[in-house]
């Protein structure tokens, strides 16, 4: 059982590229998030899905879009990469999206944008 | 809207002594309440929450944190600190009286703990 793991670890792109983040989790939840980490600023939701075949956007949702093909698979891709996206992003699932659930992280991507 | 606030970046404690890592929180509802734990190049562990019931919540490698509905806290607390302890922790919290539709997690911005040997 590995959890939620995400795909790459460490990624460098200039500006104006694009790529595509995954994120796998085997616990069956229906629930997954990204979220970002700048310091000092603790972790910022982007967009979520609450089942497969949907997303919504979270507090932060400019510059990404996602996508939830398979229930195990949440994608967030950055069309035109900025440097304002220098960030780590972490991915997160929980078994629903009750206001009690526990969301259990991924160990996260360290992106540069240069 | 609801908030958190951890008004400390960093908490220093020597291996041993009890320590403390402090969190207040805003909701229009009544509050639930979450610790995580984030070690150095790692994911997010969560550690404990609050939903209801005893005040005082017992959680994962020793920590507990005591919820206070009049003083809108939620500290982490741990009687004897241990170097393997040291990490970033964060306070998050969610609005159980929302409505339909789905009630965000917001964290704090983190507290540094470092305990010295």
């Amino acid at each position: 059982n590995a959890g939620v793991t995400q795909t790459p670890k460490f990624r460098v792109l200039k500006t104006g590229q694009s790529m595509t983040l995954l994120c796998a989790q085997d616990m069956n939840h229906e629930y997954m998030y990204w979220y970002r980490q700048d310091p000092g600023m603790g972790l910022r939701l982007i967009h979520y899905s609450v089942g497969e075949g949907t997303t919504a956007k979270g507090e932060v949702p400019d510059g990404y879009n996602v996508s939830r093909l398979k229930k195990q698979n949440f994608l967030l891709g950055l069309e035109s990469a900025a440097p304002s996206q220098t960030s780590v992003y972490f991915c997160a699932s929980s078994r629903y999206g009750l206001t009690t659930d526990t969301q259990y992280f991924g160990p996260g991507t360290r992106l540069t944008v240069l | 809207a609801q908030s958190v606030a951890q008004p400390e970046d960093q908490v220093n404690v020597a291996e041993g002594n009890p320590l403390t890592v402090k969190c207040t929180y805003s909701v229009s509802g009544n509050p639930y309440l979450f610790w995580y734990v984030q070690y150095p190049n790692r994911g997010l562990q969560f550690l404990l929450k609050y939903i209801t019931g005893d005040n005082l919540v017992k959680g994962s490698y020793g920590f507990e944190a005591e919820f206070n509905k009049s003083q809108t806290s939620f500290h982490l607390k741990k009687p004897s600190a241990l170097v393997s302890d040291s990490a970033l922790y964060f306070c998050a919290v969610r609005d159980a009286g929302r409505g339909s539709g789905y009630s965000t997690l917001t964290f704090g911005k983190g507290t540094m703990l470092l305990v010295s040997p």
